[in-house]
């Protein structure tokens, strides 16, 4: 009965590759988001989809590429990796603030390695 | 552009006292979080602050918002070694933009 879960937990991979992170939340909520926190803790928004619409794109890679096939879904797919690119991923759903939601519950989080 | 800071970011302390982390930001803001977050682990929606004056009180943690002063504050009182962990304050204005976090040890 896991509320956001993410798919895989850990991911080591080589640069070029192209891989994708999964994310599924069984809690109803219409919004979604990913999250990046890097090797010194930092934390930065990446995107944030409402009802399968992207409302958050910040300023990242076009190498990264959210897709939301339903509500419950949003997976981060990612092309040519960097070494940069290493980091954990958190995934994150809510109800959208407009209707009273503010909660974030977020997944285990994805710890991607570039080598 | 948003700038959100935190302070302190290292505090160790002992079991039973009280302290406080603060977060300024440097615009007006539609809502601020605190997280908590543990070693190796994911992270934990504490407090949702949305107007002048609120605050939320869960347990030993306390969250107060003052937007005219563009600070809120994270207060705990008689800390248990529990409470040990990283706290991040984000805040929200037409992005998220975090806080570089408190790494708060509490020593038994």
């Amino acid at each position: 009965d896991t509320a956001v879960s993410q798919t895989p937990k850990y991911l080591v991979t080589q640069m070029g590759n192209d891989k994708s992170i999964k994310c599924e939340q069984n809690l109803g909520h219409d919004t979604m988001y990913w999250y990046k926190q890097d090797s010194k803790k930092f934390l930065k928004i990446m995107f944030s989809y409402n009802n399968k619409e992207l409302i958050i794109n910040e300023t990242v890679p076009n190498r990264f590429s959210p897709k939301s096939p339903d509500k419950a879904h949003l997976n981060l797919h990612i092309n040519s990796l960097e070494l940069g690119d290493s980091a954990v991923y958190f995934c994150a759903s809510s109800h959208p603030w407009t209707s009273g939601g503010d909660t974030q519950y977020f997944g285990p989080g994805t710890r991607l390695t570039v080598l | 552009e948003l700038k959100v800071e935190q302070n302190p970011l290292f505090l160790s302390m002992q079991e039973g006292k009280n302290y406080t982390i603060y977060c300024n930001y440097s615009t007006t803001s539609d809502r601020l979080y605190w997280y908590r977050q543990d070693p190796g682990k994911s992270l934990e929606s504490l407090f949702v602050l949305l107007s002048n004056g609120a605050v939320k009180q869960e347990g030993r943690l306390m969250a107060s918002l003052d937007t005219k002063a563009r600070l809120s504050t994270l207060h705990i009182t008689a800390a248990v070694h529990d409470l040990s962990a990283t706290y991040f304050c984000a805040v929200e204005a037409d992005k998220i933009i975090f806080g570089k976090g408190t790494r708060l040890h509490i020593l038994p």
